[in-house]
């Protein structure tokens, strides 16, 4: 049963450029969260989805980043015209749903803006 | 809101010593409350969890004790090896919540030493 898989691990961009990560979540769960850490701190929420539906994205900056769930394929986490301060790890965790049972996270994207 | 605060690192101890992270919390309610571990270069790995007052969870040697009184869930391990040299991210999950969204708290850097 494979975890959540996420691709690419690392990923370098030069400022402007469009950054796409994907996501598959574990199999069963229909849950994905993404999260950003930036260097040296802690994990923020960034945003919530399931298939076809963002659930909640009040982690998620205003401009330039946005997300999706298709119904079929990965979860997609997309960063427009990135800028150096996106440079950070970003998780994606998935969950079968509220069952308190915490998530499954993936082993992350490095993204490096040059 | 709800948060989590942990003792700040980097917690640098010698192999076989005695390891405490201290943790506390703020929620409303009996949040499900749980420890996660990233090692160098890694994805979050859930370490241990417990989902109601006094329960103590366990897994590879560390140990938690969800004290309501306290609001804390301290991480404990009696003798650290150098391959326990990681992150370690204490997290709450609010009751009463549709779905799964953790708040992490900013994360402890342990480092052992032989």
């Amino acid at each position: 049963n494979a975890g959540v898989m996420q691709n690419p691990r690392h990923l370098v961009r030069r400022r402007g450029q469009e950054a796409r990560l994907r996501c598959s979540p574990m199999k069963g769960h229909s849950h994905v969260y993404w999260y950003r850490q930036l260097p040296e701190e802690g994990l923020k929420f960034m945003v919530y989805l399931q298939k076809e539906n963002i659930i909640d994205e009040s982690g998620m900056p205003k401009e330039r980043f946005s997300a999706e769930f298709p119904k079929e394929g990965p979860s997609i986490l997309r960063i427009q015209q990135v800028v150096r301060g996106d440079s950070a790890a970003y998780f994606c965790a998935s969950s079968p749903g509220s069952d308190n049972y915490g998530y499954t996270f993936g082993s992350g994207t490095r993204l490096t803006v040059v | 809101g709800d948060s989590v605060t942990q003792m700040e690192g980097p917690v640098t101890l010698s192999e076989e010593a005695f390891l405490t992270i201290n943790c506390t919390y703020t929620a409303t309610g009996y949040p499900s409350l749980f420890w996660y571990v990233q090692y160098p270069g890694e994805g979050l790995q859930l370490l241990l969890k417990a989902t109601k007052a006094d329960d103590k969870g366990s897994n590879k040697g560390f140990e938690a004790t969800y004290r309501k009184e306290t609001t804390s869930f301290h991480l404990e391990k009696g003798s650290v090896q150098v391959s326990d040299s990681a992150v370690y991210f204490c997290a709450l999950l609010p009751m009463k919540t549709s779905y799964d969204k953790v708040i992490f708290g900013p994360g402890t850097s342990l480092s052992v030493i032989p």
